[in-house]
């Protein structure tokens, strides 16, 4: 079956531009997470959604930084005003429901901010 | 603060010997353990989880250990292969670490490099 689709794959963007990255979870999965990994480094939990209830947002970073659901679907994540220290991995993952279960990751959209 | 943490940044060994990967945690309230595996360019792959009431689970040519009493975690790969060359991260879920609720707290990772 399909696993968890991120895109852009790249994305390459001047500092101070606004970007957005797509998610697209597993189909019946009702957690959706998203992780920033920097070079090098383990992954950074940023926010969390589990079907319609309120996100977690504990993990994210600065008021720059936003994400979106719809349902138990698409998932968006927004950075404003990017600065070069958020060039990093992105990275989207999904899960059956949330607590206790095995999360499955995409492949990650690299952003680099120049 | 609390974290999940590895011993060894990089382990080298010979193609067709066993591998352990061994990872420390701090927090004693974690009760839910992952081992993923990434390659390059690519995002984690789930390898084999095991919940705090065991001690012991194994999968395909993977066990993992669990040691509470000196909160330790260790994922041991049988016959290594070729294929095995990736980053291995152990990670937690406690639902109070700052990985958020059901969020993640991962390691920093450790390099498993297979030699001919």
């Amino acid at each position: 079956g399909a696993g968890v689709s991120q895109s852009p794959s790249n994305k390459v963007t001047e500092k101070g531009k606004d970007v957005e990255l797509r998610c697209d979870p597993i189909s019946g999965h009702t957690a959706l997470y998203w992780y920033r990994q920097r070079l090098g480094q383990g992954l950074e939990f940023l926010i969390y959604f589990q079907g319609n209830s309120a996100p977690d947002k504990s993990g994210l970073p600065s008021d720059r930084f936003s994400a979106e659901r719809t349902g138990e679907s698409v998932s968006t994540l927004t950075i404003q005003r990017t600065q070069q220290e958020d060039s990093a991995v992105y990275l989207c993952a999904s899960s059956r429901t949330g607590g206790d279960q095995p999360q499955h990751f995409g492949d990650g959209t690299r952003l680099s901010i120049l | 603060g609390e974290s999940v943490g590895l011993h060894l940044p990089t382990l080298s060994v010979q193609e067709g010997d066993n591998s352990i990967i061994n990872c420390a945690y701090s927090n004693s309230a974690s009760d839910y353990f992952i081992w993923y595996k990434q390659e390059s360019g690519k995002g984690p792959q789930f390898i084999i989880d095991i919940r705090s009431n065991m001690d012991k689970r194994q999968g395909q040519r993977v066990t993992v250990l669990l040691n509470k009493t000196v909160k330790h975690l260790s994922l041991q790969i049988a016959a290594t292969q070729p294929g095995d060359s990736a980053v291995y991260f152990c990670a937690e879920n406690n639902g109070h670490s700052g990985g958020g609720a059901d969020g993640l707290t991962f390691g920093k990772g450790t390099h498993l490099i297979i030699q001919p």
